[in-house]
């Protein structure tokens, strides 16, 4: 799977927008950017995956580039809660064989909202 | 409600003694996992199993062992041989049928070796 490189850090205003970049320049076509997001203590939760398109859900939007090198987090109106460890991660689909069961997390980005 | 359960959460041990986390789902996933967190890292990924009877190693399964005798429950247990068990262990599962096999994760069990 390729790898990925985030910020380890950053700070955002709370009700402000929130966005985390992500650099995947090795990614392979067949391969999807998910993220995920961890609360202090807490287990790791989905947020977000796309593979060409951008795509919105009720939790934020991933927002990838044409050559998709690279690829943005945007969460719109940032509160405390949403203060965590932020994921990048690449992976091939279930579906293309090989050890595609296992997604690698690096250590991400700390987000950290402010008041 | 769906999702998994591990425990304990809690665990203390001392050094030379086995311990089996407990890890249960009630997804009906095919797939779960087992990863290690220590302070300020990322998640590494100790074993996994993609159907019952069945598991591989991950990139740190020295000193760990697990079993897949049911879909619901792959338990782990760390071994006198980790040498530096004292961590964060949370574990997962993803469907099999989905094309991107989401991963939904525990809370989480934390042991400290003594």
């Amino acid at each position: 799977d390729a790898k990925t490189t985030q910020p380890t850090s950053m700070d955002c205003a709370e009700g402000r927008a929130a966005n985390l970049p992500c650099n995947h320049s090795t990614i392979s076509g067949n391969e999807y950017v998910y993220w995920y997001r961890q609360i202090h203590s807490q287990g790791p939760q989905y947020i977000i995956h796309g593979l060409k398109n951008n795509e919105t859900n009720e939790m934020a939007s991933l927002i990838i580039t044409e050559d998709r090198k690279s690829s943005t987090l945007i969460l719109p109106h940032a509160t405390l809660r949403d203060t965590a460890v932020y994921y990048c991660i690449v992976r091939v689909a279930k579906n293309s064989g090989g050890s595609n069961y296992k997604l690698t997390f690096g250590k991400g980005t700390l987000l950290t909202v402010n008041p | 409600d769906g999702g998994i359960t591990q425990s304990p959460k809690y665990l203390f041990r001392k050094e030379g003694q086995n311990v089996t986390l407990s890890c249960e789902q009630n997804l009906n996933h095919d797939a779960m996992y087992w990863y290690r967190q220590d302070p300020g890292q990322g998640l590494r990924l100790i074993y996994y199993s993609q159907i019952v009877n069945d598991f591989q190693k991950g990139d740190i399964a020295e000193g760990y062992s697990v079993s897949r005798e049911k879909k619901e429950s792959f338990p782990l247990t760390v071994t006198s041989a980790q040498k530096n068990p004292t961590a964060f262990y949370l574990c997962a599962s993803s469907a099999s049928g989905a094309i991107t096999g989401e991963l939904f994760f525990g809370e989480g069990s934390r042991l400290t070796v003594l």
